[in-house]
């Protein structure tokens, strides 16, 4: 299996600032990598997919990038929506998908 | 707008089959740009990918929960299914049905269910 990495497991932040998630694959996966946000009691929603593509309807604040084993999710404007814990995915190997362990935002 | 909606009992007892069922609507299942699948969340922690499902029948499994997995469609009543067997309280989780996006080289869930939480005690 393809095992994703994130850090920090959890940060601190205020309404406007800007922040980023690493996420690290054991393998290279090229771009095919998915960023996920989770509020409590729900389900997670789709933010990115392809590493760097935002799914619709998704504000422009967030943003991804990276390719290979290393990948970003960056937030450029917290607003208090935004707090929640982030997932990356990885769908390289698509007979066996992996998720990272999360990155709980929190509000400082 | 496409909806999923997991049905199942929320109390399995140790040793028993967990038998969960997603009715999808507002789309159809038979759509070939999309296979269907189940994650789960234990209590407090990540996301675990348990199998996914394309409306022919065709299924890929996680390798770790293959063994005890059956992951089955229905297109007539536009629903699938999960059984998983000898289940154990690690099995324990808010169990989320899902449509995973294929029509291209890049795949991803774009669709969740609410989730549902079976407990596994007896």
């Amino acid at each position: 299996d393809i095992q994703m990495t994130q850090s920090p497991s959890s940060l601190s932040a205020s309404v406007g600032d800007g922040v980023t998630i690493t996420c690290r694959a054991s393998q290279t996966i090229g771009n095919y990598l998915n960023w996920y946000q989770q509020k409590p009691g729900k389900a997670p929603k789709l933010l990115i997919y392809a590493a760097s593509s935002l799914q619709s309807g998704v504000p422009s604040r967030f943003s991804g990038s990276g390719s290979g084993t290393d990948f970003t999710l960056t937030i450029s404007s917290l607003q208090p929506e935004d707090f929640a814990t982030y997932y990356c995915q990885q769908s390289y190997s698509t007979l066996s998908i992996t998720f990272g362990q999360g990155t709980r935002l929190e509000i400082k | 707008q496409l909806q999923l909606q997991e049905s199942g009992p929320g109390l399995v007892k140790p040793s028993e089959t967990l038998s969960l069922t997603c009715t999808v609507s507002g789309g159809s299942i038979t759509s070939s740009t999309y296979y269907w699948g189940w994650i789960r969340q234990p209590p407090g922690k990540g996301l675990e990918w348990i199998g996914s499902v394309y409306y022919s029948g065709s299924t890929y499994y996680n390798p770790s929960l293959k063994s005890r997995l059956t992951i089955s469609v229905d297109t007539s009543k536009n629903q699938f299914s999960l059984k998983l067997s000898s289940v154990t309280a690690a099995d324990t989780a808010v169990y989320y049905c899902a449509r995973r996006h294929s029509g291209g080289a890049y795949q991803y869930v774009d669709y969740w269910g609410r989730g549902t939480l079976v407990t596994v005690s007896s």
